[in-house]
C-alpha cells in the first residue's frame, strides 16, 4: 500500500537550516514525490517535484533556499537561511496505484515547521 | 499567469447536494488533468479525485471516501472543472481546492486554487 510518512512537527531557529523528511512505504522507494507548502490561513503552494535520484524541479518563484534530496525511500526538503514566513505546514504528495490497480494520489500527514 | 478560482462553497444540510466550480486561466486547460483536494478544519490534505484530459481518455478516479457520492467533470470549452457532491455528511465539511496536474493523466500538482469552504451542518 502506497503511504507517505512525515513527522508531525519540526523546529529550527531563524537564519538556520532545517531538513524535513518524507518516507515512502516499503516497495515504493523509486517513486517521485512533490513538496507543497501551506502557510497559515492560506492555500497550499507547490514547491518542487523530487525524483528518487535527488533531481528536482521547482515551482514558479521558489527561492534557492529550498532544495530537495533523496536517499532510498526517504525524500528530503531542506530550507536554508530560515525566515519567519517559512513557518508553515509542509506536505509531501505522490501518485501511483492501489492494490487493484486504480490510480490514486496520496498525501503525507504534513509537518508543522516552527521558526524559533 | 496560471490561475485557478474555486466557487460554489456554501452551508448545506446533511443529505443535500452542492456543485463546486474551478475556473482556470493562463494555460491551455484541455492539455492537463485536474484534481480536487480537500482539507477538513485543523486537518491535513486529502485527495478527492482527478479527471484526466481528453487525450488520456478523460477518465476519472475518486478516493474511496467519496466514491459513489461525488462526480468530477470538466468543460474544456469554458476551462472549468466541476465537483458535484451528493448525499453530503458532516464529514465532508472542508475547504475544497482544485489543482492543476503537471500532466494530462495524473502525477503531481503544480498549481493550486485558493479554496472554497463547504460546511455541512443542520
Amino acid at each position: 500500500q502506497l503511504v507517505l510518512t512525515q513527522s508531525p512537527s519540526a523546529s529550527a531557529s531563524l537564519g538556520a537550516s532545517v531538513k524535513l523528511t518524507c518516507t515512502l512505504s516499503s516497495g515504493h522507494s523509486s517513486y517521485a514525490i512533490a513538496w507543497h507548502q501551506q502557510q497559515p490561513e492560506k492555500g497550499p503552494r507547490f514547491l518542487m517535484k523530487l525524483n528518487s535520484d535527488g533531481s528536482h524541479t521547482k515551482g514558479d518563484g521558489i527561492p534557492d533556499r529550498f532544495s530537495g534530496s533523496s536517499s532510498g525511500p526517504e525524500r528530503y526538503l531542506t530550507i536554508s537561511s530560515l525566515q519567519s514566513d517559512d513557518e508553515a505546514d509542509y506536505y509531501c504528495q505522490t501518485w501511483g496505484t492501489d492494490i487493484v490497480g486504480t490510480g490514486i494520489v496520496v498525501f503525507g500527514g504534513g509537518t508543522k515547521l516552527t521558526v524559533l | 499567469e496560471v490561475q485557478l478560482v474555486e466557487s460554489g462553497g456554501d452551508l448545506v444540510q446533511p443529505g443535500r447536494s452542492l456543485r463546486l466550480s474551478c475556473t482556470a486561466s493562463g494555460f491551455t486547460f484541455g492539455d492537463y488533468a485536474m484534481n480536487w483536494v480537500r482539507q477538513a478544519p485543523g486537518k491535513g490534505l486529502e485527495w478527492v479525485g482527478f479527471i484526466r484530459n481528453k487525450a488520456n481518455g478523460g477518465t476519472i478516479q475518486y478516493a474511496a471516501s467519496v466514491k459513489g457520492r461525488f462526480t468530477i467533470s470538466r468543460d474544456d470549452s469554458k476551462s472549468i472543472a466541476y465537483l458535484q457532491m451528493n448525499s453530503l455528511t458532516t464529514e465532508d465539511t472542508a475547504v475544497y481546492y482544485c489543482t492543476r496536474d503537471n500532466s494530462g493523466t495524473y502525477s503531481y500538482f503544480d498549481y493550486w486554487g485558493q479554496g472554497t469552504l463547504v460546511t455541512v451542518s443542520s
